[in-house]
């Protein structure tokens, strides 16, 4: 059954740094998705893409996050300059269409120290 | 605006009796409905949705849920829980008035079925 990777699955970087997290969402789907979980807390929408566009963001998505599709399979979030609240779980998550169920990869651990 | 509630922070229940998982939304259009499942340093799995149709929805690993529209709830159930169970569980929502795809997501119920 088709799913969706992450990698890394572990990250830890210092404040200020950039980090890249990857995803490959399933290969026939059209709609892409970052959501973020910081520890014991809720499950939180970043933004969605489709068509090799931003379709709709979060408030916490600002101008240090950035999402982008470099080829065919990949699906990249970008932090800039990353602070220590960006310590997170990240979950990537593809959909066939707009409508259809959204399945999530196994997430990226963020830690910023 | 879409929200979900799921009141309970953790759920205890022993093995082969019935379990509920509560959930209560609030939305403007129609709502989507969905479950997933979390088990430790996992994903999230998808357990099961309803979109339209039949109020009670059956879903994978024998889950089910029942869609009911005045009460603006969709509570997760299973007839016989097994140890295997033990996961957290979260209900999300979307409203279809809303133009995007956004999940909103509850704060999430910790399962515990003991043997």
């Amino acid at each position: 059954e088709p799913e969706v990777t992450q990698t890394p699955s572990h990250q830890v970087t210092q404040m200020g740094q950039e980090v890249i997290l990857r995803c490959v969402p399933i290969s026939n789907h059209l709609y892409f998705y970052w959501y973020r979980q910081i520890l014991g807390q809720k499950v939180e929408f970043l933004v969605s893409f489709y068509n090799n566009e931003i379709s709709e963001k979060s408030e916490i998505f600002d101008d240090q996050f950035s999402v982008e599709r470099p080829d065919g399979s990949n699906f990249t979030l970008k932090i800039r300059s990353t602070k220590l609240e960006d310590s997170a779980m990240y979950f990537c998550a593809s959909s066939p269409e707009i409508q259809e169920t959204q399945y999530f990869g196994p997430g990226t651990r963020l830690l910023v120290l | 605006a879409q929200s979900v509630a799921q009141p309970e922070d953790q759920v205890n229940v022993a093995e082969g009796n019935p379990l509920t998982v509560k959930c209560t939304y609030s939305v403007s259009g129609n709502p989507y409905l969905f479950w997933y499942v979390q088990y430790p340093n996992r994903g999230l799995q998808f357990l099961l949705k309803y979109i339209t149709g039949d109020n009670l929805v059956k879903g994978s690993y024998g889950f089910e849920a029942e869609f009911n529209k005045s009460q603006t709830s969709f509570h997760l159930k299973k007839p016989s829980a097994l140890v295997s169970d033990s996961a957290l569980y979260f209900c999300a929502v979307r409203d279809d008035g809303n133009a995007g795809n956004m999940l909103t997501f509850g704060g999430g119920t910790r399962l515990m079925v003991k043997p």
